[in-house]
C-alpha cells in the first residue's frame, strides 16, 4: 500500500493562504491522491483529487509534483472555519487508508 | 437535503447487548462503506458493498455484520457488544469502487 507522511501539525493566519504538504513516494502510477478534511466531531469531508495534473476547485488547489511522490494542497484564502485535520490519502485497492493527518489551524 | 444519513446520532448501550446503525444515501451510489474511528482518531474502514455486493470485509470480529437491503442503505447490526467496540462509526458512499467517497455525520456508540 501506498503510505503517506504529513506534517503532524501546522498553524495558518486567518486570510493567509495554506499549504499543506505530503509526501507519497510509494505511489503507483495509476492511484489517485485524495485530500479530505474532518472538523471536529463531524464526517470526513471530500476536498479534492487528482492523478497527475494539479487540479482546482471551489474550496483548493491541488499541485503534484512531476514524479508524484509527493503533492501539495492549497488553501487559498484560510478562514477559521478551515480549522480542521486534514488528511492525504492513496486510494488502493479501493480503499482509502486514512493516517493521523495534518491538524491546521487557523487563527485570527 | 441530506446525502448521507445515520441514524441514531448517539448510543449508549450496556456490553452484550445486540445494536444497529443505519445508513442511507439519497445520492444514487452504487457502493457504500462503514468505517470506525476508535480513541486514537484513526479512521479504518470495516465493510464495503458494490449493488449490494460485499466487497471489502477488512479484519473485523464476526460479531458485527453489515445487511444492504437495497442499494440506498446499509446498516450495521452488532452483536455481544465489548467495551473496544466504542468508537465513532461512520457510513460513506461513492458512485462506484473507485469513486470520491462521501461520508456521514457519524454515530457515536459507547458501550459501557
Amino acid at each position: 500500500d501506498a503510505k503517506t507522511t504529513q506534517p503532524p501539525s501546522m498553524d495558518c493566519a486567518e486570510g493567509r493562504a495554506a499549504n499543506l504538504p505530503c509526501n507519497h513516494s510509494t505511489i503507483s502510477g495509476n492511484e489517485y491522491v485524495y485530500w479530505y478534511r474532518q472538523i471536529h466531531s463531524q464526517g470526513p469531508q471530500y476536498i479534492i483529487h487528482g492523478l497527475k495534473n494539479n487540479e482546482t476547485n471551489e474550496m483548493a488547489s491541488l499541485i503534484i509534483t512531476e514524479d508524484r511522490k509527493s503533492s501539495t494542497l492549497i488553501l487559498p484564502h484560510a478562514t477559521l472555519r478551515d480549522t480542521a485535520v486534514y488528511y492525504c490519502i492513496v486510494l488502493n485497492d479501493y480503499k482509502l487508508s486514512f493516517g493521523a493527518g495534518t491538524t491546521v489551524t487557523v487563527r485570527a | 437535503d441530506t446525502a448521507v444519513s445515520q441514524t441514531p446520532k448517539y448510543l449508549v448501550t450496556q456490553m452484550g447487548n445486540d445494536k444497529s446503525i443505519k445508513c442511507e444515501q439519497n445520492l444514487g451510489h452504487d457502493t457504500m462503506y462503514w468505517y470506525k474511528q476508535d480513541s486514537k482518531k484513526f479512521l479504518k474502514i470495516m465493510f464495503s458493498y458494490n449493488n449490494k455486493e460485499l466487497i471489502i470485509n477488512e479484519t473485523v470480529p464476526n460479531r458485527f455484520s453489515p445487511k444492504s437491503p437495497d442499494k440506498a442503505h446499509l446498516n450495521l447490526h452488532i452483536n455481544s457488544l465489548e467495551l473496544g467496540d466504542s468508537a465513532v462509526y461512520f457510513c460513506a458512499s461513492s458512485s462506484d469502487w473507485a469513486d470520491t467517497q462521501y461520508f456521514g455525520p457519524g454515530t457515536r456508540l459507547t458501550v459501557l
